[in-house]
């Protein structure tokens, strides 16, 4: 089946850092969302990107759709000790497809 | 801000016995999704809904389990003869017809011993 492989696994930075993550994939995906995900809670949608090569900001928050429609990046500007938690990129093959496919995951902590 | 709900929160049940989890979608929202997150692992897709039919399923979403839209509020997702790797969380997710994004509940935990 479809896999998206998010690098890295997980990240340990201090408060003020910029941070980077990627997720990338074998298949082509139409729609790129992602979501962060704090223990024990759903998942809550962050940014969605519908075209390739597009740029999308939400706040301190910035990503981008891959030109090849099978990767995406998100940058993380100034963190805070609140952007701790779980990244997840997720794809979406509209076309006879809803399913998100979700990717392994960004583990971001803030050491004080 | 509107946002999908679900109960319980947490549910325990023993092996063999059936579960009924419950969604409550936002409310101008058409299209209903189950997803389940075992541990420590990545979010999984089980099933769509639209339309009071099931759009698509995945492997994972077998005989024993089934979804409903028993009103124009509540979604819910059975699981007939629980087995213990069903535990999980369980996440409930919705859109509306004017976009591709889906917006997740907070989840049941389920617990199978």
């Amino acid at each position: 089946g479809q896999q998206l492989n998010q690098s890295p696994q997980s990240m340990f930075i201090q408060e003020g850092e910029d941070v980077s993550m990627n997720c990338t994939s074998s298949s082509i995906f139409n729609t790129w969302l992602w979501y962060k995900q704090d223990p024990g809670e759903g998942p809550v949608l962050l940014i969605a990107l519908y075209k390739a090569g597009e740029l999308t900001s939400n706040g301190r928050l910035t990503a981008q759709f891959g030109i090849t429609r099978k990767d995406s990046f998100l940058n993380i500007s100034a963190s805070i000790p609140s952007d701790v938690g779980i990244y997840f990129c997720a794809g979406q093959q509209i076309i006879g497809n809803e399913k998100l496919t979700f990717g392994t995951g960004t583990r971001l902590t803030i050491i004080p | 801000e509107p946002e999908v709900t679900q109960t319980p929160s947490h549910q325990v049940t023993q092996m063999g016995q059936e579960v009924i989890l419950r969604c409550v979608p936002i409310s101008n929202h058409l299209y209903f999704y189950w997803y389940r997150q075992i541990l420590g692992q990545k979010v999984e897709f089980l099933v769509s809904f639209y339309n009071n039919e099931i759009s698509e399923k995945s492997e994972i979403f077998d005989d024993q389990f089934s979804v409903e839209r028993p009103d124009g509020s509540n979604f819910t997702l059975k699981i007939r003869s629980t087995k213990l790797e069903d535990s999980a969380m369980y996440f409930c997710a919705s859109r509306s017809q004017l976009s591709y994004e889906q917006y997740f509940g907070p989840g049941t935990r389920l617990t199978v011993t």
